[in-house]
């Protein structure tokens, strides 16, 4: 069962890019969720979501940020108009439909520089 | 609401020593209680949880956590620290939303 994907593992953008991150979750797992971490710092969660749906956005800037799950395909988190403190590294974890909370399977993250 | 604190951005010990790694949380309800472990430029790992039942859980590579109620803690504890340990852990708590919350992670060094 191959686990939590995401590409790009790197990702550079001159300020003023868009920049698009995607994740395929672990087969079976419906749920997805993105975090950021900045050096030095947890993880800051940023959007839940499962198939076409958005769940929970709380965690997102009210601009230049959007994330999607469709029916097909993977997830993206897009970044619109890039700056430099949008340089991170972006985590997808995913989890599979429950009743209660479960464990997050992570992906290997996506390291964005933006220049 | 819910709110993780890890004590100490850094903890050093010697190859072979304890290993003790702080976490306190606070939960509006019963939580769910998790150690995460990232190794350099990759994602994160479960290490162990605890859901309900036995306090004092056990997870991989010899790490055992216990959940006390009374002091809202959940401390990480591993007897004997290897080199291939070290590296960045985090504690989460859930509990009546499936979004965790992370503490701000305490980086693992372990001295020869």
């Amino acid at each position: 069962n191959a686990g939590v994907m995401q590409n790009p593992r790197h990702l550079v953008r001159r300020r003023g890019q868009e920049a698009r991150l995607r994740c395929s979750p672990m087969k079976g797992h419906s749920h997805v969720y993105w975090y950021r971490q900045l050096p030095e710092e947890g993880l800051k969660f940023m959007v839940y979501l499962q198939k076409e749906n958005i769940i929970d956005e709380s965690g997102m800037p009210k601009e230049r940020f959007s994330a999607e799950f469709p029916k097909e395909g993977p997830s993206i988190l897009r970044i619109q108009q890039v700056v430099r403190g949008d340089s991170a590294a972006y985590f997808c974890a995913s989890s599979p439909p429950s009743e209660g909370d479960d464990e997050q399977f992570f992906g290997p993250g996506t390291r964005l520089t933006v220049l | 609401a819910q709110s993780v604190t890890q004590l100490g951005s850094h903890v050093s010990v010697s190859e072979g020593a304890l290993v003790l790694l702080r976490c306190n949380y606070s939960s509006s309800v019963p939580p769910y209680l998790f150690w995460y472990v990232q190794y350099p430029n990759q994602g994160l790992q479960l290490l162990l949880k605890y859901t309900t039942g036995a306090t004092l859980v056990k997870g991989i590579n010899g790490f055992e956590a216990e959940f006390k109620k009374s002091e809202t803690s959940f401390h990480l504890t591993k007897p004997s620290a290897h080199m291939s340990d070290a590296a960045e852990y985090f504690c989460a708590v859930s509990g009546g939303s499936y979004i965790p919350t992370f503490g701000r992670g305490t980086s693992l060094i372990v001295h020869p």
